[in-house]
């Protein structure tokens, strides 16, 4: 089982909607969780921490379920420019601060 | 958030050759990793980069193949070692903010080998 597995879409949505991403892990000793947005061809850019009451970003949304091991995140209103891939990230025991990364969650909202 | 920056962006390389990777950042960074990332695939963890003592490699990555160099706080370097096609992937480097743990990464080097 890989260490984090994420759906890999791809999610099509109109604007305006809402959509949810999950994300699982295997480790329940992980204790920082992320979200990073990567644009084709571009690097990884940090989205949001994912804190254990669940955190809150204009649109964006991420909630942490220990007890089931996953975290998610959801992008209310949709825009084009949310078009992207999201990739969810955990930290890797024993590696300090390394992160193990889904292989992340393509989202193309259309007009 | 620390600016990240790395040389060379792309290069195209004959397979046996080597390919250095520059990383550098615009402040001292604790901690320093480097990242790959194959074709369609998500980022795996090559090794963290130590101040002044080796790397710390991930399973199925070894110091001859990837030598790694990290004399400061604000510098690293990636060697891939006698390349081969499947060795073409993007290298990324990464920092974690001094007081955080949170990484951010650098634009990334894309190699391609023939």
């Amino acid at each position: 089982r890989k260490e984090v597995e994420q759906d890999p879409g791809p999610f099509n949505v109109p604007e305006g909607a809402t959509v949810a991403f999950n994300c699982t892990y295997s480790n329940s000793a992980s204790q920082s969780f992320f979200w990073y947005r990567q644009d084709c061809r571009k690097e990884p850019k940090l989205l949001m921490s994912v804190y254990s009451s669940g955190n809150e970003d204009g649109r964006f949304t991420a909630q942490l379920n220990r007890a089931s091991q996953y975290i998610s995140l959801l992008i209310r209103d949709s825009k084009l420019s949310d078009s992207a891939t999201y990739l969810c990230a955990v930290n890797i025991i024993n590696s300090g601060y390394a992160l193990n990364f889904g292989k992340g969650t393509s989202l193309l909202v259309t007009p | 958030s620390a600016v990240i920056s790395q040389k060379p962006s792309r290069d195209i390389c004959q397979r046996g050759t080597s390919l250095t990777i520059q990383c550098q950042v615009d402040s001292q960074v604790t901690m320093m990793f480097w990242y790959r990332q194959q074709p369609g695939q998500s980022l795996t963890l090559i090794a963290t980069a130590n101040q002044g003592s080796e790397a710390t490699y991930e399973s199925g990555f070894v110091i001859d193949k990837f030598p790694i160099s990290r004399p400061n706080l604000t510098f690293s370097t990636l060697t891939v070692s006698n390349l081969s096609p499947e060795d073409s992937s993007i290298y990324l480097c990464s920092v974690k903010e001094t007081g955080g743990n949170t990484q951010y990464f650098g634009p990334g080097t894309r190699l391609t080998v023939l």
